[in-house]
């Protein structure tokens, strides 16, 4: 599979624990999104990278949360202390070159119980 | 602000009949505009973008800049267009964030 990955597809947490998570881009794509996503909701962008710098973060991704691109290849995203409220679908997306087009991966569904 | 509103959350439709998918939106300057569709146990993909002008899987989507409208229409619905779609924003170029709706369920009845 060729396409966006991520991992893990679930995670389930108590409150105050860390987790973090990974995506892996499609491979020739410079360019990651990360979004969030709740119930009836669409997806809300949180922060993006171009290649390893990270050039927008939402005013929505506290200080609780941090991304990282090293190399500019996979990036994780972890979140510190989590709250019943971060509890949402974590989706990553990659594009690359003159495309426009953003390939979402299949998310990761966190539970903060 | 940027923000992308669909009012429908469920659009029940009859197979054959005419579909539209409301979206009206809010950028200062001059936006790209995007519907992303996603089926069933699926990955949100792109359905269509307002510069490509093209029509996929038979849809359409006109950009009205002055009632800043951006609606998704199929003349004859198919089953197999029950999904989700969500309309979106970003910037020029379209490489930056992009900003969704809502989402609005299309349900196609047999």
């Amino acid at each position: 599979d060729t396409g966006v990955s991520q991992n893990p597809r679930h995670k389930i947490t108590k409150r105050g624990q860390n987790v973090t998570f990974r995506c892996d881009p499609i491979s020739e794509h410079n360019r990651l999104y990360w979004y969030r996503q709740t119930l009836g909701q669409g997806p809300e962008f949180l922060t993006y990278f171009q290649n390893e710098a990270q050039l927008e973060k939402s005013r929505l991704l506290s200080d609780r949360f941090s991304a990282e691109r090293p190399k500019g290849s996979f990036s994780t995203l972890e979140i510190q202390r989590t709250e019943q409220g971060d509890s949402a679908m974590y989706l990553c997306a990659s594009s690359g070159g003159r495309s426009y087009e953003q390939y979402f991966g299949p998310g990761t569904r966190l539970t903060v119980t | 602000a940027q923000r992308v509103t669909q009012p429908e959350k469920l659009l029940s439709v009859f197979k054959g009949a005419p579909v539209e998918l409301k979206c009206n939106y809010s950028y200062s300057g001059s936006p790209e505009l995007f519907w992303y569709v996603q089926y069933s146990r699926q990955r949100l993909q792109l359905l269509l973008r307002h510069i490509s002008r093209e029509s996929i899987k038979g849809f359409t989507a006109d950009l009205n800049k002055g009632e800043t409208s951006f609606h998704l229409k199929k003349p004859f619905a198919q089953e197999e267009d029950s999904a989700m779609y969500y309309c979106a924003l970003s910037g020029i170029g379209g490489y930056q964030k992009v900003t969704f709706g809502t989402g609005t369920k299309l349900q196609v009845i047999p």
